[in-house]
């Protein structure tokens, strides 16, 4: 079955500190992928797209189709990341997406 | 200001009655969306319309129906039938200049049955 897997609730690391949240996916082809977020008491939003290859808020992710993995990075965690992030690729025509389950992010000082 | 507008925020509901969540949009997007967000389970496609008078299921459409009479208008009725109705609801749309899988997303509105 085609599924995307995030597999932690919940994710704390210090500020400075490395941070990577995981996404697997096992769509089949070669799926697009985005990252969305939602900071506290704002709209969920779109972070970044795997085609584009960019770098948003010092965060990158990277299509790893061997592994079918799509990892969020940033080197050097702040406080504002705190936020909940979602793996979603599109999973039909259109924009039609299918989200992870989320990875609350909280970054502590 | 441009953007995606739900209402009601709160909404309360007797088990056996319908309701409709209202979603309204004026960034002229032809796609529209509805999930359903519940604690540990991310977001979940109800349905969605790619055009005006069009619409298919998503992965939990039971329960629920929408129209799509207007590009702006995409509302969901969640009818008696759906069996765990309580849950917070998420409107989104997409399309015009927008970027490939970039979807904007309403403030939700709380369903809850009592």
């Amino acid at each position: 079955a085609q599924r995307v897997t995030q597999p932690e609730k919940l994710l704390s690391v210090f500020k400075g500190a490395p941070v990577e949240l995981k996404c697997n996916y096992s769509y089949s082809g070669s799926p697009e992928l985005f990252w969305y977020v939602q900071y506290s008491r704002q709209r969920l939003q779109l972070l970044l797209r795997h085609i584009s290859r960019e770098s948003i808020k010092g965060f990158t992710a990277d299509l790893n189709k061997g592994e079918t993995s799509f990892h969020l990075k940033k080197p050097f965690a702040q406080e504002e990341d705190s936020a909940m992030y979602y793996c979603a690729p599109k999973t039909g025509g259109g924009n039609k997406l299918t989200f992870g389950t989320g990875t609350q992010l909280k970054v502590e000082l | 200001d441009g953007g995606i507008t739900q209402s009601p925020k709160y909404l309360f509901r007797k088990e056996g009655q319908n309701v409709t969540l209202s979603c309204e949009q004026n960034l002229n997007h032809d796609a529209m969306y509805w999930y359903r967000q519940d604690p540990g389970q991310g977001l979940r496609l109800i349905y969605y319309s790619q055009i005006v008078n069009d619409f298919q299921k998503g992965d939990i459409a039971e329960g629920y129906s929408v129209s799509r009479e207007k590009k702006e208008s995409f509302p969901l009725t969640v009818t008696s039938a759906q069996k765990n109705p309580t849950a917070f609801y998420l409107c989104a749309s997409s399309g015009g200049t927008a970027a490939t899988g970039e979807l904007f997303f309403g403030e939700g509105s709380r369903l809850t049955v009592l």
